[in-house]
């Protein structure tokens, strides 16, 4: 079972709020990824990390920026939110396992802009 | 371009039976295929991963097939309950980069009825 966190699970706030979203986990992986998913659609990826210090852009473009200053903790942040980032927004780590990535998904938030 | 196509896009099936849901992806070069099951409002969760030389893995009830030369695979389901009702999600992963770099599919959307 993964130990992956993700607070708040629901968010509705007003346009031009600024908001973060927070990611954790217990496992000590260094690879964390910040995920976009509309219903119905697959899941996009829109930020990465490779450890402490490091992050990346992924192929969706996104407004939000992510920080990783520790391991354990991979929070994403909307300086303005607007309608059009209402989505669920799932973060991940993952670990080499036996030759491959292991990806292990938080329970995700559901973000709502009004 | 890498892409990961699901069918049926939705199922409907009946309690006790079961099912097969579809997957051909076209992403190169290959490293391997997971199959993931999302509940409503959750996040994925992983059921079965393949690599080049598996054709066939099962995990319980689930059972998962991989033809890497047509670049197909399905997921059987056998004496489906209640509980699987959720989106079953294609997943498959390319050897290009260090990142463990994950295509997604749709997902299948599958409802079981008492």
């Amino acid at each position: 079972e993964a130990d992956i966190y993700q607070t708040p699970r629901y968010l509705v706030i007003g346009t031009g709020k600024k908001i973060t979203l927070e990611c954790s986990q217990t496992m000590g992986h260094d690879k964390m990824y910040w995920y976009q998913q509309d219903p119905g659609m697959e899941l996009h990826l829109i930020h990465y990390s490779y450890g402490v210090n490091s992050t990346e852009k992924g192929d969706l473009s996104s407004e939000s920026t992510v920080s990783r200053i520790r391991t354990e903790h991979f929070p994403l942040t909307l300086e303005s939110a607007r309608p059009s980032h209402t989505s669920q927004y799932l973060c991940a780590s993952s670990a080499r396992l036996a030759g491959r990535y292991e990806q292990y998904f938080g329970p995700g938030t559901r973000l709502t802009v009004t | 371009k890498n892409q990961v196509e699901q069918s049926p896009q939705s199922l409907i099936i009946l309690e006790g039976k079961n099912c097969t849901l579809q997957c051909n992806y076209t992403v190169s070069p290959f490293s391997n295929l997971r199959w993931y099951k999302q509940d409503t409002g959750r996040g994925p969760v992983s059921l079965t991963i393949m690599t080049f030389s598996e054709n066939t893995k099962s995990n319980g009830r689930y059972t998962a097939t991989l033809d890497a030369d047509t670049k197909q695979s399905s997921l059987h389901i056998t004496a489906s309950q209640l509980s699987d009702s959720a989106s079953y999600i294609c997943v498959v992963s390319d050897r290009g980069s260090t990142l463990g770099r994950l295509y997604f599919g749709r997902g299948t959307q599958l409802t079981v009825w008492p």
